[in-house]
């Protein structure tokens, strides 16, 4: 079992453009998550699904949006990179809210934004 | 509010040496507790849990009791391994089931 995919695995990026960070799970999870990963300050929520169709705002969404079709799938995009967007991004899920607590975590996207 | 405390690392040991990382909590109500591990390069990965007071999760030769009295969490292990160099995250989740993460702990051991 995959479990959690991510794509890409690094890029750098320019400031001003616009991308779009993959997130695919096979478990068949009703929740997940983005964060951010930045030395010194942890990780930090940017939004979170309970459920597909439905999104919500974590602790640092400005400059990001997500969306949720399906089960799946959950694409965090940048609209508009700023170089303070440089950081290592984390897609996570869980079976439910009520297992928020025991996430599954994905490798990773270095992004570097220039 | 909620929140999660550890340690300040880094913490460096010799192999064989006996591990603790300190976690405390603040939380309303009654929270479930968690401790993850991140190897270098990788995503987090879920080590232990317990879900109320005085339940002891472990996991791999790690362990950490849930002590409500102290609102404590901390994390031990007997012997290190160089293989358990890794940063270590307490985490809590809230009875609304929002979940909060400890700065992290780096571990480094040395042979």
């Amino acid at each position: 079992t995959a479990g959690i995919t991510q794509a890409p695995t690094s890029q750098i990026l320019a400031a001003g453009r616009s991308m779009t960070l993959r997130c695919t799970q096979d478990m068949r999870h009703n929740a997940m998550y983005w964060y951010r990963q930045d030395l010194g300050l942890g990780l930090r929520l940017i939004h979170y699904s309970n459920t597909a169709g439905t999104t919500g705002k974590g602790e640092v969404p400005d400059g990001y949006s997500v969306s949720r079709a399906n089960t799946d799938d959950f694409p965090l995009t940048l609209a508009s990179a700023v170089p303070s967007q440089t950081s290592v991004y984390f897609c996570a899920s869980s079976s439910g809210t009520e297992r928020a607590g025991e996430q599954f975590f994905g490798p990773g996207t270095r992004l570097t934004v220039l | 509010g909620d929140s999660v405390t550890q340690m300040e690392g880094p913490v460096t040991l010799s192999e064989e040496a006996f591990l603790t990382i300190n976690c405390t909590y603040t939380a309303t109500g009654y929270p479930s507790l968690f401790w993850y591990v991140q190897y270098p390069g990788e995503g987090l990965q879920l080590l232990l849990k317990a879900t109320k007071a005085d339940d002891k999760g472990s996991n791999k030769g790690f362990e950490a009791t849930y002590r409500k009295e102290t609102t404590s969490f901390h994390l031990e292990k007997g012997s290190v391994q160089v293989s358990d160099s890794a940063v270590y995250f307490c985490a809590l989740k809230t009875s609304y089931d929002k979940v909060i993460f400890g700065p992290g702990t780096s571990l480094s051991v040395i042979p």
